[in-house]
C-alpha cells in the first residue's frame, strides 16, 4: 500500500517549452501533496505544498508563476515547468499524504527534467 | 537559519559491520523525525521514525536515537549488506502535519 507514481519518470525539452509532471498516490486518497527539487549530491528541497481544491503555497524563493501546481483531485497533483531553461534542469519529486491523517509522506519515484 | 546537517558526508563500512550515520538538528521545537535511504536517481524511502519524547526505537536491523539535550540523531545499521548502499537523509517535522525539513545526507558505501 501507499505507493506514489510520477510521470513521466524523465524527460528532455527544449530551452522555452512547458512540462507537466504528474504525481498519482494510487491506493489512497491525499489531501496535501509536497513538490520538491534535488540538485546532484544536494539535498531535497521543498518547493510548494499542494492542497486539494485550494491554492499551492510555494516557499520562499520559489516563483509561482513559473512552477503551476494543479491539485484538482484527491489522488493527482500535477507540476508544470513553464518556459524552462537549463538552470530548471533537476530532479522533481513529490511526495503524499494521506487525507485524514498528519504523519507519514509517501514518495513518488522521481521525474529527471533536462532542458537543452 | 535553521536546518538540520549530517556530520559526515561518506561513510565507507565492511559488509557485515555495523553503520552509524549521524545527524545534528538546531530547532529544539522539532517534534518528529524521520530517515530516509534514497538510491540513485529513485525518490526517498522512509526507513524508521520516532517522536520527540522517545529516546530510542528499534526496527529491522535499523535502530534511531534520539539525544535531545545535545539535538543529535542517529541511524545505526546492523550488519550492513551491499544493498544498504544509498544516500541517508535525516528530515524534521515542527509540529505532526508539518513540512518536512531535510538534512544535507550521507552517502553510505558498503564494501564486499
Amino acid at each position: 500500500g501507499a505507493v506514489v507514481s510520477q510521470h513521466p519518470s524523465w524527460v528532455i525539452c527544449k530551452s522555452g517549452t512547458s512540462v507537466k509532471i504528474e504525481c498519482r498516490s494510487l491506493d489512497f486518497q491525499a489531501t496535501t501533496m509536497f513538490w520538491y527539487r534535488q540538485f546532484p549530491k544536494q539535498s531535497l528541497m521543498l518547493m510548494a505544498t499542494s492542497n486539494e481544491g485550494s491554492k499551492a503555497t510555494y516557499e520562499q524563493g520559489v516563483e509561482k508563476d513559473k512552477f503551476l501546481i494543479n491539485h484538482a483531485s484527491l489522488t493527482l497533483s500535477t507540476l508544470t515547468v513553464t518556459s524552462a531553461h537549463p538552470e530548471d534542469s533537476s530532479f522533481y519529486i513529490c511526495s503524499a499524504r494521506e487525507s485524514g491523517t498528519s504523519g507519514t509522506q509517501y514518495f513518488g519515484p522521481g521525474t529527471r527534467l533536462t532542458v537543452l | 537559519g535553521e536546518s538540520v546537517g549530517l556530520h559526515l558526508p561518506t561513510l565507507s563500512v565492511q559488509e557485515g559491520d555495523n553503520s552509524i550515520i549521524n545527524c545534528a538538528y538546531s530547532n529544539s521545537a522539532s517534534d518528529y523525525f524521520i530517515w530516509y535511504k534514497q538510491e540513485s536517481g529513485k525518490g526517498p524511502q522512509f526507513i524508521i521514525d520516532i517522536r520527540s519524547n522517545m529516546d530510542k526505537r528499534q526496527g529491522q536491523r535499523v535502530t534511531v536515537l534520539l539525544n535531545k539535550t545535545v539535538k543529535h540523531l542517529s541511524l545505526q545499521i546492523a550488519a550492513t549488506q551491499p544493498g544498504d548502499s544509498a544516500v541517508y537523509f535525516c528530515a524534521e517535522i515542527r509540529n505532526q502535519g508539518g513540512k518536512l525539513i531535510f538534512g544535507q545526507g550521507t552517502e553510505l558505501s558498503v564494501k564486499p
